[in-house]
């Protein structure tokens, strides 16, 4: 059973240009999260999908940041004009259902760099 | 506001000896709180959760934690530690949506 799946493992991105991740959550997960690592920091969340739908996404920068997860294929976050600061480890996680008693499984992070 | 504290940046343990990671919390309402283990340049790794019930909850590789509820706490433990064990540790809340929230992380560092 294949685990949560995050693509590219490294990234690097000169400032202004966009990043894009993605993410393909464990087989029979409908419920999407993304999470933000700062070097020597715990983990930020940032927005919860399902299909076709965003939950929750207080945790988002206002601005440059959005996120999808289609009916078909990966989720995606997207950053446009990246800036210095937004150079951290970006992790996807996954869940069979939306409650806050099941846990959550983490892929491998996409790990960006802005120079 | 809901919020994880690990009071200790990093803890230190020789190998065979028993560990503790400590864990406050915040919430109102019942807790909903996770133990995960992150090695270097790797995702996490879910080790155990207390949803409800008896306060000992064990978990994968020989973790445990014990929840509290008069102290706030779910601090984890290990009879006997590995080396293998060192890593970076988070405890975490589930807060609305089913968001997490992390503490910073507390590095255990077992010695030979």
């Amino acid at each position: 059973n294949a685990g949560v799946m995050q693509n590219p493992r490294h990234l690097v991105r000169r400032r202004g240009q966009e990043a894009r991740l993605r993410c393909s959550p464990m087989k029979g997960h409908s419920h999407v999260y993304w999470y933000r690592q700062l070097p020597e920091e715990g983990l930020k969340f940032m927005v919860y999908l399902q299909k076709e739908n965003i939950i929750d996404e207080s945790g988002m920068p206002k601005e440059r940041f959005s996120a999808e997860f289609p009916k078909e294929g990966p989720s995606i976050l997207r950053i446009q004009q990246v800036v210095r600061g937004d150079s951290a480890a970006y992790f996807c996680a996954s869940s069979p259902r939306g409650q806050g008693i099941y846990e959550q499984y983490f892929g491998p992070g996409t790990r960006l760099t802005v120079t | 506001a809901q919020s994880v504290a690990q009071p200790e940046d990093q803890v230190n343990v020789a190998e065979g000896n028993p560990l503790t990671v400590k864990c406050t919390y915040s919430v109102s309402g019942n807790p909903y709180l996770f133990w995960y283990v992150q090695y270097p340049n790797r995702g996490l790794q879910f080790l155990l959760k207390y949803i409800t019930g008896d306060n000992l909850v064990k978990g994968s590789y020989g973790f445990e934690a014990e929840f509290n509820k008069s102290q706030t706490s779910f601090h984890l433990k290990k009879p006997s530690a590995l080396v293998s064990d060192s890593a970076l540790y988070f405890c975490a809340l589930s807060g609305g949506y089913n968001k997490l929230i992390f503490g910073a992380g507390t590095r255990l560092a077992v010695h030979p």
